[in-house]
């Protein structure tokens, strides 16, 4: 079975710092991974993925991602964090074996608990 | 693109009642949907995988008869907590997947449900 591991329930960092959120899953076979942003009261926007090709990921409002398979890790880090950035970051792993096979389509994700990014001024 | 809404946003209902929560694709038609539980400070947990016109498939420990799921188009699917209970208060997330873009899901804003 799968699992996601995100080991800092919340990271305080100052604002413009640089910051890592850590992200370890555990899978017999090789996984689609996502990290995913709640802001409160809100559903998930996914800010990156990784699917297979290049190791490092860039995604949406300036965070990249790194695949490291050896390390079974997937770290969002973003060099300078903004006030705006606060929110709980949900990394996400999925098998892409039970992908079903018309379009695209995916299967269900298997969440981290999430980290709580709290950017200070 | 590719929007997902759901409604209501937040309900009050009092235990032994029933709720109906919906949660729509805007813009693209939703062949799956998936419906998650949130509990305060924790994380999403999968409660269930809808398709369009077949039953949907419950994750082990969800109550099928307690928590009904109908996805009767491409564009909307209903979650039904029927004989609600205050334990049964949490946030409700829906997400769809519809070929928009592999392998991502659409997640909408959620809906809070409190039972007094």
């Amino acid at each position: 079975a799968q699992s996601v591991t995100q080991l800092d329930s919340q990271v305080p960092v100052f604002e413009e710092a640089p910051v890592e959120l850590r992200c370890n899953y555990s899978s017999s076979v090789s996984v689609y991974l996502f990290w995913y942003v709640q802001y409160p009261n809100q559903g998930l926007q996914l800010l990156l993925k990784y699917l297979s090709g290049s190791t490092l990921v860039k995604g949406i409002n300036g965070f990249e991602a790194e695949f490291n398979k050896s390390q079974t890790s997937f770290h969002l880090r973003k060099p300078s964090v903004h006030i705006s950035d606060t929110a709980e970051y949900f990394c996400a792993v999925s098998d892409p074996n039970t992908h079903m096979n018309y379009g695209g389509a995916t299967n269900k994700l298997i969440f981290g608990t999430g980290t709580l990014l709290a950017v200070q001024p | 693109g590719a929007v997902v809404s759901q409604h209501p946003s937040w309900v009050i209902c009092k235990s032994g009642t029933s709720v109906k929560i919906e949660c729509r694709s805007l813009d693209f038609q939703a062949t799956t949907m998936f419906w998650y539980r949130q509990f305060p400070k924790q994380s999403l947990m999968l409660m269930a995988t809808s398709n369009e016109g077949s039953k949907a498939t419950y994750e082990q420990g969800v109550e099928k008869d307690k928590f009904l799921i109908n996805h009767a188009s491409l564009t909307l699917s209903t979650l039904t907590v029927t004989s609600a209970h205050p334990e049964d208060s949490s946030f409700y997330i829906c997400s769809a997947d519809g070929y928009v873009l592999p392998y991502e899901q659409y997640f909408g804003p959620g809906t809070r449900l409190t039972v007094t």
